[in-house]
C-alpha cells in the first residue's frame, strides 16, 4: 500500500528553528509538496520538490531524499502567524497525489 | 498566483435537501479540478476528479450519485450534494490545476462548510 508519514503535532518557540519530517512509501515517485493550512481555512502551496536537495524560499526550505523515501520542511525565525497544520504529499508512479495527515504546528511566545 | 473561488462558503441546509457548490478559476484555464472532503482534525480527502468536458473520476467509497460533480467549462465546475444527511456535514474544498496530471500545482479555493441539520 501507499503510505506517507507525518508526525502529529509539534510544538516550537516563536523565533526559533523547527523541522517537520514526512516519510513515504509509494508506488513511484514524481515529486513531493508541502502545504500549509490554517484552521478552517483551505492549504496553500509552499513548495514542489523532484529533485534531491534543499530548496530554500524565505523563511521555509524544503529538501528531499528520494533513495530514502524523505522529505523535511524547515521553517526558521517562527513567527505566531506559522502556527498551522502542514500537509507533506507525494505524486505517484499514476501522477495521482497522495496526502499524508497533516502536522499540526503550535508556536508558544 | 492563480486564484480559486467557491460558492458558498457557507451552508446550513436541512437534511434531504441538495446543495450545489461551485468552485471557479478566476484568471486561468483549469483543465482538472479535484474536489476534497475535510473532516475536523483530518487531512485531505481527494473525492473526485474532473476534467473539463469528461465525467468526473470517483475515488473509491464515494457515491458518484450523491455526489454529482459537472466541469461544464475550463473555469468552472461544481458538486452537487444531493440528499444530504448529517454525516455529509464536512469542509468541502475544491483545487485546480491547469494540466492534465495532479503533479502540476493545484491552487485551492476557500473551501465550503457544509452543515447539515
Amino acid at each position: 500500500g501507499q503510505n506517507i508519514d507525518q508526525p502529529t503535532e509539534m510544538t516550537a518557540t516563536e523565533g526559533a528553528i523547527v523541522q517537520i519530517n514526512c516519510t513515504y512509501q509509494t508506488s513511484g515517485f514524481n515529486g513531493l509538496f508541502w502545504y500549509q493550512q490554517h484552521a478552517g481555512e483551505a492549504p496553500t502551496f509552499l513548495s514542489y520538490n523532484v529533485l534531491d536537495g534543499l530548496e530554500e524560499k524565505g523563511r521555509f526550505s524544503s529538501f528531499l531524499s528520494r533513495s530514502k523515501g524523505y522529505s523535511y520542511l524547515l521553517l526558521k525565525e517562527l513567527q505566531m502567524k506559522d502556527s498551522a497544520s502542514y500537509l507533506c504529499a507525494v505524486v505517484d508512479s499514476n501522477y495521482q497525489l497522495i496526502w499524508g495527515a497533516g502536522t499540526k504546528l503550535i508556536i508558544k511566545p | 498566483g492563480a486564484v480559486v473561488s467557491q460558492h458558498p462558503s457557507r451552508v446550513i441546509c436541512k437534511s434531504g435537501t441538495s446543495v450545489k457548490i461551485e468552485c471557479r478559476s478566476l484568471d486561468f484555464q483549469a483543465t482538472t479540478m479535484f474536489w476534497y472532503r475535510q473532516f475536523p482534525k483530518q487531512s485531505l480527502m481527494l473525492m473526485a476528479t474532473s476534467n473539463e468536458g469528461s465525467k468526473a473520476t470517483y475515488e473509491q467509497g464515494v457515491e458518484k450519485d450523491k455526489f454529482l460533480i459537472n466541469h461544464a467549462s475550463l473555469t468552472l465546475s461544481t458538486l452537487t450534494v444531493t440528499s444530504a444527511h448529517p454525516e455529509d456535514s464536512s469542509f468541502y474544498i475544491c483545487s485546480a490545476s491547469s494540466g492534465r496530471v495532479s503533479y502540476n500545482e493545484q491552487f485551492f479555493g476557500p473551501g465550503t462548510r457544509l452543515t447539515v441539520l
